[in-house]
């Protein structure tokens, strides 16, 4: 079983629309995140989730709005999409000790 | 979190130990060393963490210096495998309000 998964893995669409990305954890963990990576490879830090509360905000536009259900879940939904969200989506979840466990990515495309 | 310094890219022959360096001279006694590896297009992977001692795990091995100003991730027997982006990370633990910073790494080719 895949420890962190996310859907779609490829997503194409056209500008102006509203698009949502899944993420579910298998792994029992209490925090998740959700990081972006661009087309310069820079992977930054969006969001944290610990027990379905927001942590960490990282002064992403409120276009795009974080959903936790429960503590394995965290869904992304991005409104009026623009060109410039163009990228890697990342969810990952984090145990205890520390480390992170990444989701094999969202490839997000705005044409 | 405290910056790190790693350099831009590295060759290593397969079957030989690849050591990735990394400076970290603003680091405070209660941050962690983390080292994770990006594949192409895959998720990054957690390899290995270390405070003060030296670490070892299946993976990989972690030598931090004694002031604790820079680290060297020793991968022991690389394989074309293991080429990829490798990011050392510096981080306090902060319960529920932490975030990992990642740099821009070293990219690792593995030569046949």
């Amino acid at each position: 079983d895949t420890a962190v998964s996310q859907t779609p893995k490829y997503l194409v669409t056209q500008m102006g629309n509203d698009k949502s990305i899944k993420c579910e954890q298998n792994l029992g963990h209490d925090t998740m995140y959700w990081y972006k990576q661009d087309s310069k490879k820079f992977l930054k830090i969006m969001f944290s989730y610990n027990n379905k509360e927001l942590i960490i905000n990282e002064t992403v536009p409120n276009r795009f709005s974080p959903k936790s259900p429960d503590k394995a879940h965290l869904n992304l939904h991005i409104n009026s999409l623009e060109l410039g969200d163009s990228a890697v989506y990342f969810c990952a979840s984090r145990r205890e000790s520390g480390e992170l466990f990444f989701g094999e990515g969202s490839r997000l495309t705005v044409l | 979190d405290a910056k790190t310094t790693q350099p831009t890219s590295m060759d290593c022959a397969e079957g030989r130990a690849a050591n990735l360096p990394c400076n970290h001279s603003t680091i405070s006694g209660n941050e962690y060393v983390y080292w994770y590896r990006q594949i192409h297009s895959q998720g990054p992977q957690y390899i290995i963490h270390g405070l003060k001692n030296n670490e070892t795990n299946e993976m990989a091995s972690l030598i931090i210096t004694e002031d604790r100003k820079s680290s060297t991730l020793i991968l022991p027997h690389a394989t074309l495998r293991d080429t990829a982006v490798y990011y050392c990370i510096v981080r306090v633990e902060d319960f529920g309000n932490e975030k990992l910073t990642f740099g821009t790494g070293t990219r690792l080719t593995i030569i046949p």
